[in-house]
């Protein structure tokens, strides 16, 4: 059971240029989340999905954006890249009832942009 | 808008002795807390959660209080184990249970 699966796990963009983080889970979850993490910083959440097809903004969704055409993929999408969106992301899933077991995370995707 | 905040990067303690993580939130519409480890180079993974109608949970060597007056959560490890060095970090949700509020993090260090 892979759980949530994020490639690349490190990646570096030049100024402007433009690429997709992946992300994929097998537990059937219908939530999805992505989240940025910067230096010093708690985890901020970017978009999320409560099922395919339906996605919405988070607390930093700005130069962002998200598809979800299946249960498993939740693809995060970054156009114009600034050296503001060097971070760590992750990506996260849940079941309903989440509360009581959390989030399960992918183990996050490096990136620098110069 | 820090909602959720950890206010010791870091601690250190001796195998064996009580752990103890803080954290303080501001936004009194939460109702769920949760606390999460976290590796080098690998993802949060759950650690044990809290509704806001208790004041205490406990899981094996791992209790968190609730103090909903004073708006302060703490996680308590006992016995620390070497094993239990990472990052810890405090998350709180509420009202709309998708956008849930994460702190910065305290670095646990437990000492063999």
């Amino acid at each position: 059971n892979a759980g949530v699966t994020q490639t690349p796990k490190f990646r570096i963009l030049k100024i402007g240029q433009s690429m997709t983080l992946q992300c994929t889970q097998d537990m059937n979850h219908n939530y999805m989340y992505w989240y940025r993490q910067d230096p010093g910083m708690g985890l901020k959440l970017i978009y999320y999905s409560v099922g395919a097809g339906i996605t919405d903004k988070g607390e930093v969704p700005n130069g962002y954006n998200v598809s979800r055409s299946t249960t498993e993929d939740f693809p995060l999408r970054l156009e114009l890249a600034a050296p503001s969106q060097t971070s760590v992301y992750f990506c996260a899933s849940s079941m309903q009832g989440w509360a009581n077991y959390g989030y399960t995370f992918g183990s996050g995707t490096r990136l620098t942009v110069v | 808008d820090q909602q959720v905040k950890q206010n010791s990067p870091s601690l250190s303690v001796q195998e064996g002795r009580i752990s103890i993580l803080n954290c303080d939130y501001t936004n009194s519409m939460f109702d769920y807390f949760l606390w999460y480890k976290k590796y080098p180079a690998e993802g949060p993974t759950f650690l044990i959660s809290i509704s806001s109608i208790k004041d205490k949970n406990e899981d094996g060597r791992f209790t968190v209080f609730l103090n909903k007056s004073a708006k302060h959560l703490s996680l308590h490890i006992v016995p620390s184990q070497p094993g239990d060095s990472a990052v810890y970090f405090c998350a709180a949700s509420g009202g709309n249970n998708n956008d849930m509020r994460f702190g910065a993090g305290t670095r646990l260090t437990v000492k063999p």
